[in-house]
């Protein structure tokens, strides 16, 4: 178990729908982490927050949103969702940005019909 | 910009026998570089990372990774395999100029070990 919480485990929604990740990081970590992996994209960084700021960004589509909270725990939201958008959504965080390894969360699998 | 390139969409090995994983890398100046693990329905488990100093380095796992800067490589190995190491194997690259340590990850090997 690496410390790192995200829910749902699973979520099934429709073209068009809007929804929302939620990840709470280790204790103690400062750093909060996004990345999508799905078959045909492999594993892609989306966005990284720092202690509640923005502070990289990846390849993350406009209609994608996140933010981190000041208890830390960061949001990542989907919106006007397509049939691409079917994907594992894995959170990661670390101690600081200029720490070396990072420890992901367990993903949401998301689905859509 | 940066690339990470494992050549292998899958290694299959005998229980007992080597194994090894393939990585090379591209990235301007030094890199950090790190294997990553993936079970089934499972997030990605940290292994090891190479920052500085020996080439080699040890993992979790009984793992190690010889980090090579002339041939940018930094191969995954372990002595002899186990069945339980059958899974998904990512490497990773992170520059050192890239403060906000943000991955760029290879395509993953599946690796399959056999009784």
């Amino acid at each position: 178990d690496s410390g790192v919480t995200q829910t749902p485990k699973h979520l099934i929604t429709a073209t068009g729908q809007r929804v929302t990740l939620r990840c709470s990081p280790r204790s103690g970590d400062l750093s909060v982490y996004w990345y999508q992996q799905s078959l045909d994209q492999g594993l892609q960084f989306l966005i990284q927050y720092y202690n509640g700021e923005e502070r990289a960004k990846g390849n993350i589509l406009e209609r994608f949103s996140a933010q981190q909270f000041p208890d830390l725990h960061s949001e990542l939201n989907l919106s006007s969702l397509e049939l691409g958008d079917s994907a594992l959504y894995f959170c990661a965080s670390s101690a600081s940005s200029g720490s070396h390894e990072q420890y992901f969360g367990p993903g949401t699998r998301l689905t859509v019909t | 910009a940066q690339s990470v390139a494992q050549p292998e969409d899958q290694v299959n090995v005998a229980e007992g026998n080597p194994l090894t994983v393939k990585c090379t890398y591209s990235v301007s100046g030094n890199p950090y570089l790190f294997w990553y693990v993936q079970y089934p329905n499972r997030g990605l488990q940290f292994l090891l990372k190479y920052i500085t100093g020996d080439n080699l380095v040890k993992g979790s796992y009984g793992f190690e990774a010889e980090f090579n800067k002339s041939q940018t490589s930094f191969h995954l190995k372990k002595p002899s395999a186990l069945v339980s190491d059958s899974a998904l194997y990512f490497c990773a690259v992170r520059p050192l100029t890239d403060s906000w340590g943000k991955l760029q990850f290879g395509a993953g090997t599946q690796v399959v070990v056999t009784p």
